[in-house]
């Protein structure tokens, strides 16, 4: 079975530049989420999405991240413009639907703003 | 707000010995509890998800065990490897089906 897929890898952009990134879930997997790795710290949910469908953007900072995931399967999570301090990890991981099911998560991807 | 901690933040111990990382959170209400490890640069491995009716899981050298209503977790590696060397986070899943995570325990094994 092929694991959670994000590219690119790395990403240096210079501050209020935009970047976008994208993931590609495990096939099957209903719910897809994007997560922020700040070094040093433990992952913090930006966006679910069950299919097509956002269940939970609470956390995501609205006025310059934005995601979709448009026929229920690829996600892109774009940042416009970016800031110093979105300077992170992004990880995107997918689960099937139901409570018993574990979560796959991606390599991610390493973001530097300068 | 569930908040999630673990204990301790970095342990180095040799080669060989038994260990036991802790994971604890604020709001037992939840479906279940998954162990994960990062590896420096890398993404997240799963290792073991405990659903809230069970008590425990192994798997090869790795034993996880949940106690929901005190609202702790602990991971035991028996016989650690430097191999075994990595950041291990544990993240608890809300009913509300997002997962929590804590800030991880990284683990340094010595030859």
């Amino acid at each position: 079975e092929a694991g959670v897929a994000q590219s690119p890898r790395y990403k240096i952009i210079e501050k209020r530049q935009s970047v976008a990134f994208w993931c590609n879930p495990i096939s099957g997997h209903a719910t897809l989420y994007w997560y922020q790795q700040i070094l040093g710290q433990g992952p913090k949910l930006l966006i679910q999405f069950q299919n097509n469908g956002v269940v939970d953007d609470s956390q995501l900072p609205k006025d310059r991240f934005s995601a979709e995931r448009l026929k229920g399967v690829d996600s892109t999570l774009k940042i416009q413009p970016a800031k110093l301090e979105d300077s992170a990890v992004y990880l995107c991981a997918s689960r099937r639907s139901g409570t018993q099911f574990e979560a796959f998560f991606g390599q991610g991807t390493r973001l530097t703003v300068v | 707000k569930q908040e999630v901690t673990q204990i301790p933040a970095a342990l180095s111990v040799p080669e060989g010995e038994n260990l036991v990382l802790n994971c604890s959170f604020t709001d037992s209400a939840i479906y279940n509890l998954q162990w994960f490890r990062q590896d420096p640069g890398k993404g997240l491995t799963s290792l073991l998800l405990i659903q809230s009716s069970q008590r425990e899981q192994t798997s090869g050298r790795l034993n996880a065990s949940l106690d929901k209503s005190s609202g702790r977790s602990t991971l035991y590696i028996a016989a650690s490897q430097p191999g075994d060397s990595a950041t291990y986070l544990c993240a608890v899943r809300e009913v509300g089906q997002n997962f929590v995570f804590g800030p991880g325990t990284r683990l340094s094994v010595l030859p």
